[in-house]
């Protein structure tokens, strides 16, 4: 069975432009959580889709944003792109029980 | 206000002996569950254990185990015979709420362990 799927693995932007990651969940799995790890830091909450919906969205500015597909993958998308951007986003699913909660490997993005 | 509290930035264990990685959390929701993961260098996030606050028994998954003291809201990891692989950085993170709960995984800081031959 298939894990957590980010596109794409690296990812390096020029300021100002827009980013679009990817994470396909398990097979069943419904929900959708991104996180953003800067280097050194810990991970902060970005987004949580389940069955489509944004259920809850971290302190971040509107220009992160994402969404869920009807197949439950999802997209990240970061607009306006800042040189503190740059990190690590991590794409986690969960199903029913949310009693695992599994992430992919991630998508290193640089912004320069 | 902190919901997850690693204190121990960066630890040190001698291979094959066993390690504790501490993890304290701050709840009021009776129903919560906490994980911890582990995070190699490659940067991904591996999921190793969980223990919900309605579990009897403590979580065990191979050398890997949950010390769940509810009372002092502790849920510190404990690894048995150290490995070199274990190397890496280690998370603890709990999503507050049931199954039926629409609520976030909030991680700790982190604790960085170095499995020394």
């Amino acid at each position: 069975e298939a894990g957590v799927t980010q596109s794409p693995t690296h990812l390096i932007k020029t300021r100002g432009q827009q980013a679009t990651l990817r994470c396909s969940p398990i097979s069943g799995h419904t929900s959708v959580y991104w996180y953003q790890q800067a280097l050194g830091l810990g991970l902060q909450f970005l987004l949580w889709y389940d069955e489509g919906e944004e259920r809850n969205r971290g302190n971040f500015p509107p220009r992160f944003s994402g969404r869920q597909f009807p197949n439950y993958s999802s997209e990240l998308n970061v607009n306006a792109l800042e040189l503190e951007d740059s990190a690590l986003y991590l794409c986690a699913s969960t199903g029913q029980g949310r009693n695992t909660i599994y992430f992919g490997e991630g998508s290193w993005l640089t912004v320069v | 206000a902190q919901k997850i509290t690693q204190t121990q930035p960066g630890m040190f264990v001698q291979e094959k002996e066993a390690v504790t990685l501490d993890c304290t959390y701050d709840t009021s929701d009776p129903s919560y569950g906490l994980f911890w993961y582990k995070q190699p260098s490659s940067g991904e996030m591996i999921f190793l254990i969980y223990q919900g606050s309605y579990d009897q028994q403590n979580a065990t998954e191979g050398r890997y185990s949950l010390n769940f003291q509810k009372a002092r809201k502790s849920a510190n990891l404990v690894i048995s015979a150290s490995q070199l692989g274990d190397s890496a950085m280690y998370f603890c993170a709990m999503r507050e709420g049931g199954t039926g709960g629409y609520n976030k995984l909030i991680f700790g800081a982190g604790t960085r362990l170095a499995v020394h031959p």
